[in-house]
């Protein structure tokens, strides 16, 4: 079965950088998209940006835009979301999703990012 | 980008109530509309997918239904664990939109 695992919680000051995983299994990693989604403490679902598995090309919602970075490492079916300077702001819970060739969606468990001083 | 306007933002129900919750897309998004539920500290659960999908292991008691940009989420009769937060999303384009999310309350 299809199966997102992404890394685990990270800690971090502000400035500093950070790449979180999220590693993809029991699927061909080259369809359709890997996609990141924020979700800050009680709020709502936000869609980050994405990353298509077949030609690597990446959308970033406005919001995101050049603020994050994705790619991936398809030989080891892996994606990434990558911060070059954190802000407290940052402070979030993350997930990676992907769908499969049936429209079913599957998302990862979530990498909780804390950035403070 | 294509917004998704879901509600109620707020719904207070009885267990063994019917209720729905409904997602309008802001253009037309083929049928590539997902609900959710989520409580609080878990991840989303995914309910339904393609519009009127049940996932596998989500009690029959969910369903979706979609009419052109119009998509719904009924509950036919609640339950005690139903009571959480609801979001759509749409993934026919690739911004995968997000509802503002209905929180069901128990009356």
């Amino acid at each position: 079965e299809l199966q997102l695992v992404q890394s685990g919680a990270e800690v971090k000051k502000p400035g500093e950088s950070l790449k979180i995983s999220c590693k993809g299994s029991g699927y061909s990693f080259t369809n359709y998209w890997i996609a990141w989604v924020r979700q800050m403490s009680g709020k709502g679902l936000e869609s980050m940006g994405l990353i298509y598995l077949d030609d690597f090309n990446t959308r970033y919602s406005p919001s995101f835009q050049g603020q994050v970075s994705i790619s991936v490492d398809k030989s080891i079916s892996t994606a990434y979301l990558q911060w070059s300077n954190l802000r407290a702001s940052d402070t979030a819970m993350y997930y990676c999703a992907t769908r499969d060739n049936s429209g079913r969606l599957y998302w990862g468990q979530g990498t909780l990012v804390t950035v403070s001083s | 980008d294509i917004q998704m306007t879901q509600s109620p933002s707020t719904l207070s129900a009885f267990v063994g109530d019917r209720v729905t919750i409904t997602c309008r897309a802001s253009q037309i998004i083929s049928d590539l509309l997902a609900w959710y539920q989520q409580k609080p500290g878990k991840a989303p659960k995914l309910l339904i997918y393609k519009a009127s999908n049940l996932q596998s292991g989500v009690p029959p008691r969910f369903s979706g239904t979609a009419s052109g940009t119009e998509f719904t989420l009924t509950i036919s009769s609640l339950q005690p664990d139903d009571f959480a937060t609801y979001y759509c999303q749409q993934y026919n384009t690739y911004f995968l939109t997000f509802g503002q999310g209905t929180k069901l309350e128990i009356k």
